[in-house]
């Protein structure tokens, strides 16, 4: 089982508002990504986490809080967004790379449509 | 930091035919290439990759290669379906830490014509 969930589907929000993002995986990977991806571009890297802990933040504004509370679930806050983080949201996650690994494949979820009024 | 390119960004072919799509990059230190699909409305799927310790791999009706030297990888479709219609990418990778970045070419668009 290669799957990777995410929750909701679609999400509108106003700029004053507070929500969150929802992803689960249960391949007992210990890699987890966040990625925000505008129509017709390639997926763009927010954070990284690695064993529980945040690795990489790609000078993501603070308005997005992520959050990882377990090994299977990650999670993604909300607070007061712009119109123009109105974007398709993707989770993924992969097994952690280890020296001559091969089993370090990103898998992705299906994305969070975001609309931002 | 790694910079990758991708060509064409559309692509139209009979159904049947085959398609090839082509990426460089830049970063010697890159030794991860997967290729992604992306479907409207859904997320990306991987339908193959290539370690940089391999020339060639091939599953099926899909194919990459890699050509270290010249830093460029390429995706072979054959006898392809209309179902093949899809945005591909491209993406190349080395680890960090104990995870991997991915930097995404720009994707190409694939219309399969029946």
């Amino acid at each position: 089982d290669t799957e990777v969930t995410q929750t909701p589907k679609h999400l509108v929000m106003g700029m004053t508002n507070k929500k969150s993002l929802k992803c689960e995986q249960h391949m007992g990977h210990r890699a987890m990504y966040w990625y925000k991806q505008k129509a017709k571009k390639p997926p763009e890297l927010m954070f990284v986490y690695s064993y529980e802990k945040l690795s990489i933040n790609e000078s993501v504004p603070s308005r997005f809080s992520p959050e990882c509370p377990n090994s299977s679930l990650l999670n993604l806050h909300l607070h007061a967004l712009q119109p123009e983080d109105s974007a398709l949201y993707l989770c993924a996650s992969s097994p952690v790379v280890r020296a001559g690994g091969r089993t370090d494949t990103q898998y992705f979820g299906p994305g969070t449509r975001l609309t931002v009024l | 930091g790694e910079n990758v390119e991708q060509h064409p960004s559309t692509l139209s072919v009979q159904e049947g035919d085959s398609a090839v799509i082509k990426c460089t990059y830049s970063d010697s230190a890159s030794n991860y290439f997967p290729w992604y699909k992306q479907e409207l409305g859904k997320g990306p799927q991987l339908i193959i990759d290539i370690r940089s310790n391999v020339g060639e791999k091939k599953d099926q009706r899909i194919a990459v290669t890699l050509n270290k030297t010249a830093k460029h990888f390429s995706l072979h479709i054959t006898e392809t379906q209309p179902e093949d219609s899809a945005v591909y990418f491209c993406a190349a990778s080395q680890s960090s830490g104990s995870a991997r970045q991915l930097t995404f070419g720009s994707g190409t668009q694939l219309t399969v014509l029946p």
